[in-house]
């Protein structure tokens, strides 16, 4: 199975800060990989889809990118509404897997 | 539009079989595979397995020996079986489907049913 190694595993941000979050898999996943915000009592929502490609209907303050085998996600100028728990999934190959989390909150 | 929305027993006893039903809208379960994912506090989300719109299965390992999935398609739902439930699998389980092309994965989800296992 793919491991995917995410960190942090939380963070504190100030509103308008920029953070990153980064899923690292353990083989190739060829950008295979989607980011997914979660708010409390909530399904998962997804955000980013094959490593940079905003899903329809999310602020552009959202970004995703990829380094060899490190995929990140960027928040420009976060906003209130962005805290909450954010994964990575990676559907490359069955299982799919997802990283541990990111708790993001305000500082 | 698509709408996904699971209907489970709240809290099962150790040892038996959890239930969990999925009733869709918006699509055809001929058209689409629908997945299972849980949320546990032990091991976060998991992906547990899928029926294919042709109505084949595919399970994790993790669960494959306890774990079955089934579909009724003229009342538009899929079925999650798993036997032999322990403590651990105290979680939230959601139904889930992809979006409309490839590499567009979870891209619907239900709100999910929460299951306690516990006696």
């Amino acid at each position: 199975d793919i491991q995917m190694t995410q960190s942090p595993s939380s963070i504190s941000v100030s509103l308008g800060d920029r953070f990153t979050i980064t899923c690292r898999a353990s083989q190739d996943i060829g950008n295979y990989l989607s980011w997914y915000q979660q708010k409390p009592e909530k399904s998962p929502k997804l955000m980013i889809y094959r490593a940079t490609n905003l899903e329809d209907g999310v602020p552009s303050r959202f970004s995703g990118s990829r380094s060899g085998s490190d995929y990140s996600l960027t928040i420009n100028s976060l906003e209130s509404e962005d805290t909450g728990i954010y994964f990575c999934l990676q559907h490359k190959q069955y299982p799919r897997t997802f990283g541990g989390g990111t708790k993001l909150e305000l500082k | 539009q698509v709408q996904l929305k699971e209907t489970g027993p709240g809290l099962v006893q150790p040892t038996q079989t959890l239930s969990i039903t999925c009733t869709v809208s918006g699509f055809s379960l001929t058209s689409y595979y629908m997945q299972w994912v849980r949320q546990t506090p032990g091991k976060g989300l998991e992906w547990m397995g899928f029926i294919r719109s042709g109505g084949s299965t595919e399970y994790n390992s993790e669960f494959k020996s306890r774990l079955s999935i089934s579909r009724d398609t003229s009342k538009n739902q899929v079925f999650l079986k798993m036997n032999s439930l322990k403590t651990e699998d105290t979680g939230v389980y959601y139904c889930a489907r992809d979006g409309e092309y490839y590499g567009y994965p979870f891209a619907y989800w239900g709100q999910g049913t929460l299951v306690t296992v516990s006696s």
